[in-house]
């Protein structure tokens, strides 16, 4: 069955470094979305990608933050400049296209510790 | 806040019990999904009731929504071991666009 994968499943990092986590999401699946969730607590929206475009993003998704679809596998999200408070389990995840489907499918995620 | 709460916050039940889990939510939602994440892992989809829908059922899940309480139900009949795990409820808010609202999510330990 398809699955949405993620790298690496570990990133640690220095404040003020940029990290750049990967995402292969399902291969026929058009929409595509980055959420997190700090230690014990809810997962968050992040953004939201369609047609090579952010289609809708939180508060949380400042300028520090962007999506980019290089290639017609890839989904990555860069944060340019790390903070302490950016220490989450990110989650990307993928829809398919068709009309009426909502169900989006999770990847294992990446921890991301900035120390 | 638009996010959900669920209820309870965590549930200890032994092994062939029932366990019922309730999400209630502040506004119109478009649908309404289960999701299940084993201890520092990630979301696995379980199932999903649209907002016309009262009642669905897959294997051993029953789900539930009640549109004008503004709350759903996941029932795990039968439980195992290996349903111990966070469950989360999760919805699209009507006009929402795509994007997930996650409840605070129930912790379930089925003990043998």
């Amino acid at each position: 069955e398809p699955e949405v994968t993620q790298t690496p499943s570990h990133q640690v990092t220095q404040m003020g470094q940029e990290v750049i986590l990967r995402c292969v999401p399902i291969s026929n699946h058009l929409y595509f979305y980055w959420y997190r969730q700090i230690l014990g607590q809810k997962v968050e929206f992040l953004v939201s990608f369609y047609n090579n475009e952010i289609s809708e993003k939180s508060e949380i998704f400042d300028d520090q933050f962007s999506v980019e679809r290089p290639d017609g596998s890839n989904f990555t999200l860069k944060i340019r400049s790390t903070k302490l408070e950016d220490s989450a389990m990110y989650f990307c995840a993928s829809k398919g296209g068709r009309l009426g489907v909502y169900e989006q499918y999770f990847g294992p995620g990446t921890r991301l510790t900035v120390t | 806040s638009q996010q959900g709460e669920e209820d309870p916050q965590a549930l200890s039940i032994q092994e062939g019990e029932n366990a019922t889990m309730n999400c209630s939510y502040k506004t119109s939602i478009n649908n309404l999904q289960w999701y299940r994440q084993n201890s520092g892992r990630g979301l696995v989809h379980l199932i999903l009731i649209r907002s016309n829908e009262r009642e669905k059922h897959s294997g051993r899940l029953r789900v539930t929504l009640d549109t004008s309480k503004k709350s759903s139900s996941l029932l795990i009949t039968a439980s195992r071991a290996a349903d111990t795990a966070s469950y989360f409820c999760a919805y699209i808010l009507t006009g929402g666009g795509n994007k997930l609202t996650f409840g605070t999510g129930t912790q379930l330990k089925v003990e043998l």
